[in-house]
């Protein structure tokens, strides 16, 4: 089954308002990832995180990495609407990676 | 480069028939995988191969087959559709399973009716 879960499904925002995406892991993870999908599109690479309590930050974008390496979240702040689409995590425990079922954001002009 | 690219971009198949996605990258990376996209479900992996001659099975295999003969080539075969294999399909590739970011094709939209 699913192991890993983000939360929430469906994020409506007003342009300008902050926006918060979470991903738990039943297991550790030894690394985990974050990639962007534009309606219509694939996803896209965003960011990695390899270290416990590890926090990156891309421009309004910033990602943390727990420090069990079992969660991690994603947080946009002032959001425009090029943000607009589903933000997934995923992690590789094994050999496999293992998507989370991804956050949709809808950007209200 | 062209990265990676999926053929064909839309399929739609009779309950029963067999086809192949076909997916290929010029990027020379050793891991290659194949994914299914449903509403709500988020990406499931069917199978993938840590290099050429290698394959193994994901979280959701059931009729699909997979084979490796080049580093390059991953097609994913769907051996008699069902309705339930409705989906976008993507094909993703890294360097390898250990800390790199996958490239994705671009989708292929399947419908079986």
């Amino acid at each position: 089954g699913q192991q890993v879960m983000q939360i929430p499904q469906y994020q409506h925002v007003q342009e300008g308002e902050d926006f918060t995406t979470y991903c738990n892991s039943s297991t550790t993870l030894s690394n985990i990832q974050w990639y962007k999908q534009r309606p219509g599109g694939h996803p896209v690479f965003l960011i990695q995180l390899v270290k416990s309590g590890e926090v990156k930050k891309q421009k309004r974008l910033t990602f943390q990495f727990g420090e069990a390496k079992k969660n991690s979240s994603l947080h946009i702040t002032a959001t425009q609407t090029t943000d607009v689409g589903t933000y997934f995590c995923a992690g590789a425990p094994s050999n496999q990676f293992y998507f989370g079922t991804g956050t949709s954001l809808t950007v209200i002009p | 480069n062209a990265g990676v690219t999926q053929t064909p971009k839309f399929q739609v198949l009779k309950t029963g028939q067999s086809m192949t996605l076909q997916c290929a990258q010029d990027m020379n990376h050793e891991y290659m995988s194949w994914y299914r996209q449903d509403p709500g479900m988020g990406l499931r992996l069917i199978h993938y191969s840590v290099g050429a001659g290698i394959t193994d099975q994901g979280e959701v295999p059931n009729g699909y087959n997979v084979s490796r003969s080049t580093t390059e080539d991953f097609p994913l075969r769907l051996l008699s559709a069902a309705p339930s294999q409705t989906s976008v399909y993507f094909c993703a590739s890294s360097y390898s399973i250990d800390s790199y970011e996958q490239y994705f094709g671009p989708g292929t939209r399947l419908t079986v009716t």
